[in-house]
């Protein structure tokens, strides 16, 4: 089992909806990430949070919403999504932001943009 | 930035047999180097990392290889079972400027166990 939890597992929302998808860890990571993999691709990073801020920002479309309101939670809020934007939404974590530390992924929750 | 090759694509290979995957890198200062195993509906799940000040780890079947002279790295799985069919991803990491550093993958591997 991950150590690392992402909610909802299946998420399927019109373009008009907003929802809201949830990572919790409790390993005591101060760095967490928010990724984006399509089929038959490697995850692509969207968001970094170091201890509780925002770090980096992959250009990502204003659609998507990071939130961090503690060490052990990330959120990823979504507006107005378009198809493309269907994926698999991979949230991780690790011990910090030192380039050698193993990152932890959940299972990732699956949205389908109809 | 980081470009990491992976290769192949797709690896069939007879229970019992011995997998090798292999990835280059392009950043010489790249100096963290986890593989990904995918199963289908997972999340990539880490299974083994090396570091640059490291040219071998082993653990169990599993081991990987580091040259960092030539700016490559290898998974090798002996004995192959069933259930060590998946996908799997190097990654590579760079010291870049401090909240700069990530991950950047290769392109995956699909592995086949034959039973």
């Amino acid at each position: 089992d991950t150590e690392v939890t992402q909610t909802p597992k299946h998420l399927v929302m019109g373009m008009t909806n907003k929802k809201s998808l949830k990572c919790e860890q409790h390993m005591g990571h101060r760095a967490m990430y928010w990724y984006k993999q399509k089929a038959k691709k490697p995850p692509e990073l969207m968001f970094v949070y170091s201890y509780e801020k925002l770090s980096i920002n992959e250009s990502v479309p204003s659609r998507f919403s990071p939130e961090c309101p503690n060490s052990s939670l990330l959120n990823l809020h979504l507006h107005a999504l378009q198809p493309e934007d269907s994926a698999l939404y991979l949230c991780a974590s690790s011990q910090d932001l030192r380039g050698s530390q193993p990152q932890h992924f959940g299972d990732g929750t699956r949205l389908s943009i109809l | 930035g980081e470009n990491v090759e992976q290769h192949p694509s797709t690896l069939s290979v007879q229970e019992g047999d011995s997998a090798v995957i292999k990835c280059t890198y392009s950043d010489s200062a790249s100096n963290y180097f986890p593989w990904y195993k995918q199963e289908l509906g997972k999340g990539p799940q880490l299974i083994i990392d090396i570091r640059s000040n490291v040219g071998e780890k082993k653990d169990q079947r599993i081991a990987v290889t580091l040259n960092k002279t030539a700016k490559h790295f290898s998974l090798h799985i002996t004995e192959t079972q069933p259930e060590d069919s998946a996908v799997y991803f190097c990654a590579a990491s760079s010291p870049a400027n401090f909240g700069n550093e990530k991950l950047t993958f290769g392109t995956g591997t699909r592995l086949t166990i034959i039973p």
